[in-house]
């Protein structure tokens, strides 16, 4: 069975633009949830996707948005850039996303905003 | 807020040195706890989990965790490390329906040979 799977896995940006990272995750799994991982940080909780709902968000600023379609990848959206956000991206997927289950990862996009 | 303190951010050990990893989480409710790692290059990966039961759970590659209600903590052990151990390792919480998980900062722990 595939993998959770994130495209693209590197990326450059310029401070202002916006950008978009997509989730595919694994067959069957309807839970995706996406998390910012930087150097110190940790990973902190972005938000989490079910059935195309968002469910939960973490304490990030409205330029972050996401959502999820109805075969299950998702998406997020950073728009108006800035040099924060340089960080990897990670998706993880579940089936239900209840707090009993596994969380299997992708490999993470890194975005650099210069 | 639930958030969650992991003691250690760098370890330095040699091999069959004996590794405990502290984790302290801040929730009053019924919570989930976990341990992820992620080796270099690698995803994260699932080391090991509590739900309920016995508060001492096992892990792959030897490792274990004790769940201490009373102080909230979940820390990692492990009682001889193997250079292959390096990597960063990873606690995290989920309370029961709150479809979001809390990591700690992490614990970078490098084995030497």
């Amino acid at each position: 069975k595939a993998g959770v799977t994130q495209t693209p896995r590197y990326l450059i940006k310029t401070r202002g633009q916006q950008v978009t990272l997509s989730c595919s995750p694994i067959s069957g799994h309807r839970s995706v949830s996406w998390y910012q991982q930087t150097p110190g940080q940790g990973l902190q909780f972005l938000f989490e996707y079910f059935s195309e709902t968002q469910r939960n968000k973490g304490n990030f600023p409205g330029r972050f948005s996401g959502r999820q379609f109805s075969n299950s990848r998702s998406e997020m959206n950073v728009s108006t850039l800035e040099l924060g956000d340089s960080a990897l991206y990670l998706c993880a997927s579940s089936f239900l996303g209840t707090g009993q289950e596994t969380q299997y990862f992708g490999p993470g996009t890194r975005l650099l905003v210069l | 807020a639930q958030s969650v303190s992991q003691h250690n951010h760098h370890v330095i050990l040699s091999e069959a040195a004996s590794l405990e990893l502290g984790c302290n989480y801040s929730y009053g409710g019924t919570v989930n706890l976990f341990w992820y790692v992620q080796y270099p290059g690698q995803h994260l990966q699932l080391l090991l989990k509590y739900f309920s039961g016995d508060p001492l759970v096992k892990g792959i590659k030897g490792f274990e965790a004790e769940f201490i209600k009373s102080k909230f903590s979940f820390n990692l052990r492990k009682p001889s490390v193997q250079w292959s151990d390096t990597a960063e390792y990873f606690c995290a919480v989920i309370n029961t329906g709150g479809f979001k998980t809390i990591f700690g900062a992490g614990t970078r722990l490098f084995v030497k040979a």
